[in-house]
């Protein structure tokens, strides 16, 4: 199992800055995943993250506005970049395991941002 | 383009009682992955299961079990005798191996009343 830790786990911020989401996993673990809820709404993957290479973002979304780091195995970064009202959501992060013959997926708590 | 469709958006049973989630979706890739997850009252996200595209074997894990269909494109989700714990909203979602992308249902929002 994986243990994922979210910071921050909610803010306020002001249109036009950015914010910094931090991940961390208790393990090494190969894929990690940002993904967005916005109020009332189902999940939209964002991009995956990977170690030692640039981001893989899902359609629609771009490096520009959500910059991604994976310095290592066990820690992420997901920036929301010149934020609007409509980046308000709930971002989290989740990583897979495949240690073993079954597949796990693991979610951080989440990180709630809401834009002024 | 992939597509899944959660049809019910809101159920609501009484304990005890068997409940079926349905999950149809569309791609044109031959390989590809399905999903379930929890998203209880408290909000944080549970994977429940993945299923990939060349096993249509049925799944059961304790209450839970999950019906893949290639030919009907849904993949169902049964809670046997469902408990006041199983109140959550379900997600199925799809990605496909090609490009990893992935899509998510709108969800169902399942209600089991005591």
């Amino acid at each position: 199992s994986a243990v994922i830790s979210q910071k921050p786990s909610r803010d306020i911020c002001q249109r036009g800055t950015s914010l910094t989401i931090q991940c961390q996993v208790d393990s090494q673990v190969t894929m990690m995943f940002w993904y967005r809820q916005q109020p009332g709404q189902s999940l939209t993957l964002i991009a995956t993250a990977n170690q030692g290479s640039e981001a893989t973002y899902e359609s629609g979304f771009v490096i520009d506005k959500f910059p991604i780091s994976r310095p290592n195995l066990t820690f992420s970064t997901l920036t929301v970049s010149n934020l609007s009202p409509e980046d308000s959501s709930i971002y989290l992060c989740s990583v897979e395991d495949r240690g073993t013959s079954v597949y796990e997926q693991y979610f951080g708590p989440g990180t709630r941002l809401t834009v002024t | 383009a992939q597509k899944v469709t959660q049809a019910q958006t809101e159920i609501s049973v009484v304990e005890k009682e068997d409940v079926t989630l349905d999950c149809v979706y569309e791609t044109r890739d031959t390989t590809y992955y399905l999903f379930w997850y929890k998203q209880p009252p408290s909000g944080e996200l549970v994977f429940l299961i993945r299923r990939n595209s060349f096993d249509e074997q049925n799944e059961i894990s304790g209450r839970y079990s999950w019906n893949f269909q290639k030919s009907t494109s849904s993949f169902n989700f049964t809670i046997t005798a469902s408990q006041v714990v199983d109140s959550a909203v379900y997600f199925c979602a799809l990605s496909e191996a090609w490009n990893n992308d992935m899509r998510f249902g709108a969800g169902t929002r399942l209600t089991v009343k005591p």
